[in-house]
């Protein structure tokens, strides 16, 4: 079956410092890919999503790139603010058959 | 504006009571599901309906059941059967539950509902 690994937190860095959060999947096929984005005391939101291999989603300076070659979807941001403190999980699939990572938890400090 | 409303957001139960959340949408998407979030770990599909009257068991069903009587609704019953109630429950919906990969369906998440057992 499918799986989403991806780096355990929690990651603390010093605001404007650059994130990589890695993914690596295993899927039959080219899945979709997805980041969301928890914020405490809430749901997951979509943070962005790629569709196929090098494709690259992209959204409120994250982004991430769809490498078939390294099955990952590497999230990065070149400067996180104190707000960008969350959980972030990487995702893939679609519809019924949406396999999530465990989450990671990002801390951003002044 | 369009999204999905869970109700309670808190709800505490005493063992051997079963408890429902609510789940309501109104983005006029086919697809619902319910998940299950605990510490360290990733969601877990407990069920999802692809249409009205119809709905399929997820990854960790036990314990569960659900209804999907409208198209915006679908409750889910956590009954005492299930062992280890305690937890983070996650509604979400989207446009359609196919599995094509297209990635047209994104899931929009509810605000969750915490549950304790006392």
């Amino acid at each position: 079956g499918n799986s989403v690994t991806q780096m355990e937190g929690p990651v603390t860095l010093s605001e404007e410092a650059f994130l990589t959060i890695n993914c690596t999947y295993t899927a039959t096929g080219y899945p979709s890919l997805f980041w969301y984005v928890q914020y405490p005391g809430e749901g997951l939101q979509l943070l962005l999503k790629a569709t196929k291999a090098d494709d690259k989603g992209s959204n409120k300076g994250f982004e991430a790139t769809y490498r078939k070659e390294t099955t990952s979807f590497h999230l990065e941001k070149g400067s996180v603010q104190v707000s960008d403190s969350a959980v972030y999980f990487c995702a893939g699939g679609g519809g019924n058959k949406l396999t999530f990572g465990t989450g990671t938890q990002l801390k951003v400090e002044l | 504006d369009g999204g999905i409303t869970q109700s309670p957001k808190y709800l505490f139960r005493k063992e051997g009571q079963n408890v429902t959340l609510s789940c309501e949408q109104n983005l006029n998407h086919d697809a619902m599901y319910w998940y299950r979030q605990d510490p360290g770990q990733g969601l877990r599909l407990i069920y999802y309906s692809q249409i009205v009257n119809d709905f399929q068991k997820g990854d960790i069903a036990e314990g569960y059941s659900v209804s999907r009587e409208k198209k915006e609704s679908f409750p889910l019953t956590v009954t005492s059967a299930q062992k280890n109630p305690t937890a983070f429950y996650l509604c979400a919906s989207s446009i359609s539950s196919g599995q094509d990969f297209s990635g047209a369906n994104v899931l929009t998440f509810g605000a969750g509902s915490r549950l304790t057992v006392l």
